[in-house]
């Protein structure tokens, strides 16, 4: 099955810098690629995705970035804020079975 | 547009007894997702819905879990009876599932507590 990894686990940034979290995945057939945001005690939210057929995509201050060949996928967050502070989890589907595989997250610290 | 509505939010029981989770999804989402998420962990899947069909369940706990989603809408988690490990949230997503897989919609959990 599907093995999903994610690093750091945790990642600590002056307000206006740039964070990046990379994950990498196992099965080639995987196809779809969301990142989700969860703040303390709250539900997670989508906040970006990528399919396969596309290297990068951007919005806003958030990107996200795909490398097939390598099986890797990271989101870049550009002039961070305090409430860009949560949980992070990137997370790989395979068009076929629909049930993602999270990684295990991180915990983005944005310090005012 | 109401988001994945769950209930209840916080629950707290001793061990061995029974417990129940009601999910509420995004109308007109076909698909249906039990999740636990452990604490400092990802969403780990239970079971998913495809209408009122049970199509991915190899990760429920058959022997004190069932799940049950009549009508194709609203769904219900059940653990009998409960054990300390099962403290955790759990999630319900929705999606309208088509030909590709698509982004789901979280709803905000149960937070369980096994005492």
């Amino acid at each position: 099955g599907e093995n999903v990894e994610q690093h750091p686990s945790t990642l600590s940034v002056q307000e206006g810098d740039s964070a990046v979290i990379k994950c990498t995945y196992s099965d080639s057939a995987s196809n779809y690629f969301p990142w989700y945001k969860q703040e303390l005690g709250k539900r997670p939210q989508l906040i970006i995705d990528i399919r396969s057929n596309v290297g990068e995509k951007k919005d806003q201050r958030i990107a996200v970035t795909l490398n097939k060949t390598a099986k890797h996928f990271s989101l870049h967050i550009t002039e961070t804020q305090p409430e860009d502070s949560a949980v992070y989890f990137c997370a790989a589907l395979s068009g076929g079975s629909y049930i993602p595989t999270f990684g295990r997250g991180t915990s983005l610290i944005v310090h005012p | 547009e109401a988001g994945v509505v769950q209930s209840p939010r916080y629950k707290i029981i001793e061990k061995k007894q029974p417990v129940a989770f009601w999910c509420n999804p995004i109308s007109g989402h076909n698909t249906l997702y039990w999740y636990r998420q452990n604490l400092g962990q990802g969403p780990e899947l239970l079971i998913r819905y495809e209408n009122e069909e049970a199509v991915d369940d190899s990760q429920l706990p058959k022997d004190r879990f069932s799940a049950e989603r009549l009508k194709g809408v609203d769904s219900t988690l059940k653990i009998q009876p409960a054990e300390l490990g099962d403290s955790a949230v759990y999630l319900c997503a929705s999606s309208w599932q088509g030909a590709k897989a698509v982004e789901q919609y979280f709803g905000p959990g149960t937070r369980l507590t096994v005492t």
